[in-house]
């Protein structure tokens, strides 16, 4: 089945921590995303890639980084620098040339202890 | 800049009843539409979307229609049920810099009650 997938679904992190989420998709999209989710918010763009080895800082950048070193993965690290980085992380993709629609993969809820 | 309004919620409804969820936005352009909804502890899937000025987008009996005139695109159903329980997310797209981007509504929780 073609699909976007994220891993772990819960991740539990010390301060002061650096920690790699990792987004996964098998659909043969050229661009993937990141979004950040507070409790009662809407999705905040952290960072876009439209194709490999190429990405852009979205609107909440600070304190995150990324790397597309293959067309199918996006990884998203969230460093110590970040200062509240509790929240769900939303990755997506979408055929970039062929269509706006973006389709979303299940997410990871982080916490920092 | 481009933005997009919604409903602030919950939204209660007994099941069988009919759903309007508001949704306005501010843009520069053409945008498509979307709705998406979140079912608890879940990812964002596609429910609807649309692509130009009176364009009507539907899926599982909900429907919306792209007003340009009043820059609208509100989320109907004429039946709701339990099941439909979730946060229905507004977002429209914009084109920058050769690169498609969505900006969200802040969400409308939907709790449908038996």
């Amino acid at each position: 089945d073609g699909g976007i997938t994220q891993s772990p679904k819960y991740l539990f992190r010390k301060e002061g921590q650096n920690v790699t989420l990792s987004c996964e998709q098998n659909l043969n999209h050229d661009a993937m995303y990141w979004y950040r989710q507070d409790p009662g918010q809407g999705l905040r763009l952290i960072y876009y890639s439209q194709i490999v080895n190429d990405f852009q800082k979205g609107d909440i950048a600070e304190g995150y980084s990324v790397s597309r070193e293959k067309k199918e993965s996006f990884p998203l690290t969230v460093t110590s620098a970040q200062k509240n980085p509790t929240a769900f992380y939303l990755c997506a993709s979408s055929a970039r040339t062929l269509t706006d629609t973006q389709y979303f993969g299940p997410g990871t809820r982080l916490t920092v202890l | 800049g481009d933005s997009v309004t919604q409903m602030e919620g919950p939204v209660t409804l007994s099941e069988e009843a009919f759903l309007t969820i508001n949704c306005t936005y501010t843009a520069t352009g053409y945008p498509s539409l979307f709705w998406y909804v979140q079912y608890p502890g879940e990812g964002l899937q596609l429910l609807l979307k649309a692509t130009k000025a009176d364009d009507k987008g539907s899926n599982k009996g909900f429907e919306a229609t792209y007003r340009k005139e009043t820059t609208s695109f509100h989320l109907e159903k004429g039946s709701v049920q339990v099941s439909d329980s979730a946060v229905y997310f507004c977002a429209l797209s914009v084109l920058e810099e050769s690169s498609y981007k969505l900006i969200f509504g802040s969400g409308t929780r939907l709790l449908v009650r038996p």
